[in-house]
Parts: structure tokens; C-alpha cells; sequence
């Protein structure tokens, strides 16, 4: 089945950018979203390259990808972006949504 | 705006069926231009898709679940909910409710529900 790799851990300084990496076998080919999930909160949607994400997502998040990578900026990090980010994607073979394992985000 | 909310028993035991709604407010299940959504997070694990359903009640699930579960709507309500059977260890975790933006399988989950932890006892 698609596997979806996303680093564990990442740390960065306030005010600092943040690239938060997804990899997968052509991956630039596939939808791709990013959520981060705040501890005791619900998971929230913060960027998809295909499609419009909620009212209030900050400019400070982009995306890019390519063939076989996709990666989420985070620029001028702040405390309040301190989450676990996992990247999803739907794969057409096996018919399934597949969530990445994951990136730690600490903010410094 | 809408929201989403779970409910359900928070302990099952193993082998019995797991059941969770998810309420939502603000806007219809049956209409629109969404299709709504279960996804688990098992403890110290990433998230795992269960499986979305329709507004017209139509479904697809998770091929490594797909045999113990469904997915069904109750339009009276407007909730949809969440069947497991045979439930194990395994299958304890915090269940999320969530919105998919649109009809496509490859749409964003961009409105999530708070969550319902769930524990299978044996």
C-alpha cells in the first residue's frame, strides 16, 4: 500500500521558517493536504495546493512539491504553531486516504 | 457555522461493537456540497481514515476495516455514525468526526470534530 514519510521532529527558533517535508512515490502528482493537530484540540486543516482551507489559516503557510516530495512553509514561526503536522493524500490504487506519520513541530 | 461533535461510549469491550455519532450543526449532511468522514488516532500513533460517507448515504471504507464497519446517516438528526465490530485492543484510540470539502475521495478533511476517546477493555 502508498506510504506517505513525514520526519518525526523538527525544531526551529521564533521567528524563524519551518519546512515540514512529505514524501511519497510521485506524490507531486496526488492532492495533497496538511493538518497540524495541537495537543487536546481537534486536528485543523492548514493547507492544501488544490483546494481554498478555512477562513483564518495565515498567509505564513505555503506549500510547494515536487515529484516525489511535497513540503509545507511555515514562515516567521511563532510559540502557537508549536503542533504534530501530518500531510494526507488519497491514493488512487489501494482506494484509501493515507495520513503521513507525522512531524513534530518545536518551536524554540 | 457548522460544527461537528461526537458522542458515544467512551469503554467497549473487546469483541463487542463500537458505536459513535458525530451531531452536526449548522449546516446539512443530506446536502451541499460536502461528504463527511471517521478518522482514528490509535495512542502515540498517526491518523488512520475509517472510512466517509455521502449525503446520500453511500459509503467507502478503509480496505484493512472493510468488513467491520459502517457508516450510516440519520437525516432526523442530522448525524452520522459509526459502527466497528469485533473491536480489540487495537482499536482503541480518540475518534475524530470531520467534514470533506467536497464529493472527490481526494478533498481535504477541513472541519474536524473535537473527538471521542475510546478504550477497548478485554
Amino acid at each position: 500500500s502508498y506510504v506517505v514519510t513525514q520526519p518525526p521532529s523538527l525544531s526551529v527558533a521564533p521567528g524563524a521558517t519551518a519546512n515540514l517535508s512529505c514524501a511519497g512515490s510521485n506524490i507531486g502528482t496526488k492532492n495533497i493536504h496538511w493538518y497540524h493537530h495541537k495537543a487536546g484540540q481537534a486536528p485543523a486543516m492548514v493547507f492544501s495546493y488544490e483546494y481554498v482551507g478555512p477562513s483564518g489559516i495565515p498567509e505564513r503557510f505555503s506549500g510547494s512539491k515536487s515529484d516525489n516530495t511535497a513540503i509545507l512553509t511555515i514562515t516567521s514561526v511563532e510559540a502557537g504553531d508549536e503542533a504534530d503536522y501530518f500531510c494526507q493524500v488519497w491514493d488512487d490504487s489501494s482506494d484509501r486516504v493515507v495520513f503521513g506519520g507525522g512531524t513534530k513541530l518545536t518551536v524554540l | 457555522q457548522v460544527q461537528l461533535q461526537e458522542s458515544g461510549p467512551g469503554l467497549v469491550k473487546a469483541s463487542e461493537t463500537l458505536s459513535l455519532s458525530c451531531h452536526v450543526s449548522g449546516g446539512s449532511i443530506s446536502s451541499g456540497t460536502s461528504h463527511w468522514g471517521w478518522v482514528r488516532q490509535p495512542p502515540g500513533k498517526t491518523l488512520e481514515w475509517i472510512g466517509s460517507m455521502y449525503p446520500t448515504g453511500s459509503a467507502y471504507f478503509s480496505p484493512s476495516l472493510k468488513g467491520r464497519i459502517d457508516i450510516s446517516k440519520d437525516t432526523s438528526n442530522n448525524q452520522f455514525s459509526l459502527r466497528l465490530t469485533s473491536v480489540t485492543a487495537a482499536d482503541t484510540g480518540v475518534y475524530y468526526c470531520a467534514r470533506i470539502q467536497c464529493f472527490s475521495p481526494n478533498c481535504p478533511f477541513d472541519l474536524w470534530g473535537q473527538g471521542a476517546l475510546v478504550t477497548v477493555s478485554s
